[in-house]
């Protein structure tokens, strides 16, 4: 499977301000996806990205907090926007992939802790 | 209605015995289902996937699925306490576009 990383590894952010994740994996995919994990519950699709085209959210995420880029088929970026405390989160990124052509894999996430 | 339940559990049990994990979904259409496996402070580890009615085997792993029940299950033999972990079930929706995930089962393994 696709070898995949994540930057930062973690990170303590304050109130109102944004910070972006970055997605790199080491061979070309056409789905990558931005997951949410709070803590103690499962994971939370944020929006699909694929390159050339605008990421699809999911509802209840919107563009304005959680822009998204897509600028080629190894890369990808979550920002989250004027965080809250309730933003704090492990945020992960997946590619699809497989004998199926669906199975998903994971980044090793980031951990977000907004004071 | 979730998409998928799954016990949280805690579920223990002994070194060697055989774990067994429970999944039913809602979407009756979905194709495609996955376990997963996430040790603490870590991300979910791809286990197993399964597209047809009956079981499949890889190593000390077995996932059994039945369409008709909307059911899926994973059955750990010779369990480890390296097997101690958060498994989670994952249904691939109708459309294919999107993964739903079970809340995970939290397994023990004592040695």
């Amino acid at each position: 499977s696709a070898v995949i990383s994540q930057k930062p590894s973690r990170d303590i952010c304050q109130r109102g301000t944004s910070l972006t994740i970055q997605c790199q994996v080491d061979s070309q995919v056409t789905m990558m996806f931005w997951y949410r994990q709070q803590p103690g519950q499962s994971l939370t699709l944020i929006a699909t990205a694929n390159q050339g085209s605008e990421a699809t959210y999911e509802s209840g995420f919107v563009i304005d907090k959680f822009p998204i880029s897509r600028p080629n088929l190894t890369f990808s970026t979550l920002t989250v926007s004027n965080m809250s405390p309730e933003d704090s989160s492990i945020y992960l990124c997946s590619v699809e992939e497989g004998t199926g052509g669906n199975e998903q894999f994971f980044g090793p996430g980031t951990r977000l802790t907004v004071l | 209605q979730k998409e998928v339940e799954q016990n949280s559990g805690p579920l223990s049990v002994p070194e060697g015995a055989i774990a067994s994990l429970n999944c039913t979904y809602s979407d009756r259409g979905s194709q495609s289902f996955f376990w997963y496996r996430q040790y603490s402070g870590k991300s979910p580890e791809l286990i197993m996937s399964i597209y047809s009615n009956g079981d499949k085997e890889d190593g000390r792993f077995t996932a059994q699925l039945n369409k008709a029940s909307q059911y899926v299950s994973l059955l750990i033999r010779d369990s480890q306490p390296s097997d101690s972990a958060t498994y989670l079930c994952a249904v691939n929706s109708d459309t294919g576009n999107q993964f739903y995930f079970g809340t995970g089962t939290s397994l023990t393994v004592i040695p």
